[in-house]
Formats: structure tokens, sequence, C-alpha cells
């Protein structure tokens, strides 16, 4: 069993709608989770980031933890064309070693 | 401040034949990482560098070696590359402690024929 599932999608959506990104773990003992945007051909970049348990907010973008059932969302309100990328998933234990989830493209569509 | 820079951006290489990437990173971190990334496998680490003179072996080490040069420099060498490693590497640097300040170079698309 891989330590982080993650839906590869591809997902379609149009413009101005809402996203909902999932990854599910196996590992409790994980406390640190990331979500990670990668634009095609480019490295990824952190958009949010949650220490244990809890919600996030950072504009139009909500991050959720729930812990107990080892489950973790992504939201993404008010989606825009720029919005289209791969998402990832990631998660830790101490901060210094990451599993990653395969990652789900988006795609936003005007 | 050029975050984490990595050359070459592509490389073709035979089966048999070795090759270099280096990595570099300007943001005074201490943890580097080398990754490689394949479609529908995700991102899977082969070595970390916690600090200068350590380095330790991630999910997928074989056939691969490091070498932590400096705290700035991270290098991946691939003795005799195989068609199984071709694949867009990245390599990425973190404060210490601080899970939210890792960063990724822009990566190394390397094809093996």
């Amino acid at each position: 069993q891989k330590e982080v599932e993650q839906d590869p999608g591809p997902l379609s959506v149009p413009e101005g709608a809402i996203v909902s990104l999932n990854c599910t773990y196996s590992n409790s003992a994980f406390q640190y989770f990331m979500w990670y945007r990668q634009y095609s051909r480019k490295g990824p970049e952190l958009l949010m980031y949650t220490y244990s348990s809890g919600n996030k907010e950072d504009g139009r973008f909500t991050a959720q933890v729930d812990k107990s059932s080892k489950y973790i969302s992504l939201f993404i309100r008010d989606s825009q064309p720029s919005d289209s990328a791969t998402y990832l998933c990631a998660m830790s234990v101490v901060g210094n070693q990451f599993y990653f989830g395969t990652g789900t493209s988006l795609t936003v569509i005007p | 401040n050029a975050g984490v820079t990595q050359t070459p951006k592509f490389q073709v290489l035979k089966t048999g034949q070795s090759m270099t990437l280096q990595c570099a990173q300007d943001m005074n971190h201490n943890s580097m990482y080398w990754y490689r990334q394949d479609p529908g496998m995700g991102l899977r680490l082969i070595y970390y560098s916690a600090s200068e003179g350590t380095t330790d072996k991630g999910e997928v080490p074989n056939g691969y070696n490091v070498s932590r040069l400096n705290k700035r420099e991270f290098s991946l060498r691939l003795e005799s590359a195989a068609p199984s490693q071709t694949s867009v590497y990245f390599c990425a640097s973190i404060m210490d402690g601080r899970a939210e300040t890792q960063y990724f170079g822009p990566g190394t698309r390397l094809l093996v024929l």
C-alpha cells in the first residue's frame, strides 16, 4: 500500500467552479501536510501548508486536514484558467522527509 | 536570489554512459534532496542530505550516487545510465524543521536511449 494516495484525474471544470482535490494516507504519524502546484514543465511550488489538523485559508484556496480519517483536501473557489496545473499533495512526519501523491491534473476552461 | 538552480535542463544519454546532474541553492538551507518524477508515480525521493557531509538513501537510490560538495551544492551521478532512469529529476532544499520552506529547482529532463 502506498503511503499517499491521490486521484490522478484528469479533472476539467468551467471557470468559476469550486474544485475539490483530495488525498488519503496510511501513516498516522504524518503531521505536516502540504499542497504543491506544478505548471507544465516547471518545478513544484508550495501552495498551502498545514501542521496537524484543521483548516487553513489563503485567498481562494482552503486546505483541510482530517487526521481521524487520514484525509486531506484542497478547495479552490472561483477557479481561474491560471489555476490549470497539476496539484500534488505531500506529507511528512517530522518535516524533513516527504511523501508525495501522484498528482491531480486540473484544467479550468474559460 | 536565484533559489534552486539545476543544470543541465535537458540531456540525452546512451545506455551505459555516465553523467552528473548539478544542483545549487542560495537560501542557506541545510537540507537538500533529489527526486525523480515519472508519469503515474509522483515524486519519489532518490537521496537526501541533512547537512554538509551527510547523505542518506531515499525510496529509489539504486543506480545513483550523490555528493554534498558544500552547503550550497548537491550533485546526483548516474554511473551507468539505463533506460529505466529516463525521468525528470528535481532538486529541492529546505530550512531545517520548516516543512513549508521546501523549494524546488526547475528540473532536468533526462532521456536514456
